[in-house]
């Protein structure tokens, strides 16, 4: 399976942007990059996902490198209520809607933002 | 909104007890999970579901059974509960790109 890696921590200014970064360098044609995070005392919460172009969506951005060995999450006002956990999480695609097993996320250790008023 | 409820947010139990968690969707998800979340290891899967009485283990199964009996409801099951199955438990359903997260169970067996 293809891996990710991401910082342990991130600190960050209330109302500045945030770019959250994720390496995926063995990343495979096929595979979605997906975001969720989780807040203190919470389940996890879907942010957004992407295969190759840059997307956009009311909680965030994804941008993605031309050759998707990297991409980072761009928060663009930090607010108290982003301070979390945020995992970076590869989906191969060629499993999607299949049936059995496609949707599995294999969640890594993630990066904690904090977030300083 | 699509709503993940589980049965309870805490639970103290006993080690050898029989011990049901409980997890409901209201989307009509296909797709259900089992995850357990400890520090350090991060979020692991235990069990999933495609639909009403399939099932497939996940990463960590041993310990675990599962039952999934109407779309809606699947519920976690530890035959007899140990001091190394204390953790938080995650429930979630999906449909195509999203998973729902309940708001978790944290399990303690002493």
């Amino acid at each position: 399976d293809a891996k990710t890696t991401q910082p342990n921590s991130m600190e960050s200014n209330e109302e500045e942007p945030v770019h959250l970064p994720c390496n995926h360098s063995t990343i495979s044609g096929t595979d979605y990059i997906h975001w969720y995070r989780q807040l203190p005392s919470q389940g996890p919460e879907y942010v957004i996902h992407g295969l190759t172009s840059n997307v956009n969506n009311r909680m965030a951005s994804l941008a993605i490198a031309e050759d998707r060995k990297s991409s980072t999450l761009i928060l663009h006002r930090a607010t108290l209520r982003d301070a979390a956990v945020y995992y970076c999480i590869l989906r191969d695609v060629q499993y999607a809607y299949s049936g059995a097993g496609s949707y599995q996320l294999t969640f890594g250790k993630g990066t904690k933002l904090s977030v300083i008023p | 909104d699509v709503k993940v409820t589980q049965s309870s947010r805490y639970l103290v139990k006993r080690t050898g007890e029989k011990v049901f968690l409980e997890c409901v969707q209201d989307m009509d998800h296909e797709n259900m999970f089992w995850y357990r979340q400890d520090p350090g290891l991060g979020l692991r899967l235990i069990y999933f579901s495609y639909d009403v009485k399939m099932k497939e283990k996940g990463d960590i199964p041993e310990g675990y059974s599962v039952s999934r009996e109407k779309k809606e409801r699947f519920s976690l099951i530890l035959e007899s509960a140990s001091t190394n199955q204390t953790s938080m438990y995650l429930c979630a359903s999906s449909f195509r790109d999203e998973q729902f997260f309940g708001p978790g169970t944290r399990l303690t067996v002493l």
